[in-house]
């Protein structure tokens, strides 16, 4: 399967703790997104790369939030220091932005904070 | 918040019957997708619409993107069970803005 993949797919933290979500894109995309969805909403963008260079970040939800894509490949979402309104399914899209930059969505990855 | 506003926020189909929805937006998009997601899953891509006034087929779902490109209706022709599930459009402009979505059930 060369869709994007997420991992874990389920995390449950208690309040406090810091956790870590990877995402792997289709190969032959250099954007990748992430978004975050809580129940009943659409998804709510957060940030994006293009390869290695994150292009927007002002609309991750506070400093607890970071991203990175190091080699332009894979990317990790951080959430540090957990509140339980970071619940949520947390989403990553990739595209390639020389056609029409269509995104195209992984399986999420639900945290619950206890 | 969302710009995108969807109705009907949901609806309940007979087996066989043709729906539509619609999304509208206050601000212009140049690309207009439209997405179904499954629960616990993430959104899968049905339709992308590129140009005002397009009309585009996937199968039994036809999509349209309004002249004004404010607008985009999607219909479903002839439903069947596994259209159950959560129906959002987003418009994209580098990312993707998001309606609340429209939940589909199906009565066998």
């Amino acid at each position: 399967d060369t869709g994007v993949s997420q991992d874990p797919r389920h995390k449950i933290t208690k309040r406090g703790q810091n956790v870590t979500f990877r995402c792997d894109p289709i190969s032959e995309h250099n954007r990748l997104y992430w978004y975050r969805q809580t129940l009943g909403q659409g998804p709510e963008f957060l940030t994006y790369f293009q390869n290695e260079a994150q292009l927007e970040k002002s609309r991750l939800l506070s400093d607890r939030f970071s991203a990175e894509r190091p080699k332009g490949s894979f990317s990790t979402l951080e959430i540090q220091r957990t509140e339980q309104g970071d619940s949520a399914m947390y989403l990553c899209a990739s595209s390639w932005s020389e056609t029409g930059e269509t995104q195209y969505f992984g399986p999420g990855t639900r945290l619950l904070v206890l | 918040g969302q710009q995108l506003n969807q109705s009907p926020q949901s609806m309940f189909i007979q087996e066989g019957e043709d729906v539509s929805m619609n999304c509208t937006s206050s601000s212009i998009f140049n690309t207009w997708l439209w997405y179904k997601q499954d629960p616990g899953e993430g959104p899968v891509l049905l339709i992308a619409l590129y140009k005002a006034g397009e009309l585009t087929s996937n199968g039994r779902l036809t999509a349209q993107f309004g002249i004004t490109r404010k607008d985009s209706f999607l219909n479903i022709s002839a439903s069947i069970p596994s259209d159950v599930g959560i129906y959002f459009c987003a418009g994209l402009d580098y990312k993707l803005s998001f309606g609340a979505g429209t939940t589909v059930t199906v009565r066998a």
